[in-house]
């Protein structure tokens, strides 16, 4: 356990629902990721949160995903009418703010979405 | 293009040998290169962080070597447990901002009794 929680750990859903995830990251950490894990892949990046702040979103965030962090704290990830592409697992990692590249990135379980 | 490439996809092994992952990676600037467990179903947990002027790490059984000048590195694991049967992704950071990685497919490895 890496300290990261995610809820909930699997989502079944229609295609068209919409669903939202939530990740708590690590409390002293106030930088937060969330990515995206397709089966037999490696994660891919699609946000990046500096406290409450988003400053990056990947190109694969379509605008049917929205990522917030209102307090700094917790982060919710929210997907808009779900495609059966978005399947994947969803994974939150928590970073402290150290200056220098070498901050160990802490992931959370994941969420595993099934879109039927 | 940044990528990551791990080789090879799967192995199987028997408990107690050793085995050896290769990564090669076309990130650029490169700042640090990380190998991760991920076990099925579970987020990846970091095994060892290596920079440009590290050419190798060890965390227990796991060693891992870095040569920046032809951008490989390589993940031996030392007398296979059970235990070692998971995903192993190599990473690879970009250098200034926010710590961005980008991630290797991962070799899966399956270790037998």
């Amino acid at each position: 356990d890496t300290g990261v929680s995610q809820d909930p750990r699997h989502k079944i859903t229609k295609r068209g629902q919409n669903v939202t995830f939530r990740c708590d990251p690590i409390s002293e950490h106030n930088r937060l990721y969330w990515y995206r894990q397709t089966l037999g892949q490696g994660p891919e990046f699609l946000t990046y949160f500096q406290n409450e702040a988003q400053l990056e979103k990947s190109r694969l965030l379509s605008d049917r995903f929205s990522a917030e962090r209102p307090k700094g704290s917790f982060s919710t990830l929210e997907i808009q009418r779900t495609e059966q592409g978005d399947s994947a697992m969803y994974l939150c990692a928590s970073s402290p703010g150290i200056a220098g590249e070498r901050s160990e990135q802490y992931f959370g379980p994941g969420t595993r979405l099934t879109v039927t | 293009k940044n990528q990551v490439e791990q080789s090879p996809q799967s192995l199987i092994i028997l408990e107690g040998k050793n085995c050896t992952l290769q990564c090669n990676y076309t990130v650029s600037p490169f700042s640090n290169l990380r190998w991760y467990k991920q076990d099925t179903g579970r987020g990846p947990v970091s095994l060892t962080i290596m920079t440009f002027s590290e050419n190798t790490k060890s965390n227990g059984r796991y060693t891992a070597t870095l040569d920046a000048d032809t951008k490989q590195s390589s993940l031996h694991i030392t007398a296979s447990q059970l235990s070692d049967s998971a995903s192993y992704i190599c990473v690879v950071s970009f250098s200034g901002g926010y710590n961005k990685l980008i991630f290797g497919a991962g070799t899966r490895l399956a270790v037998h009794p």
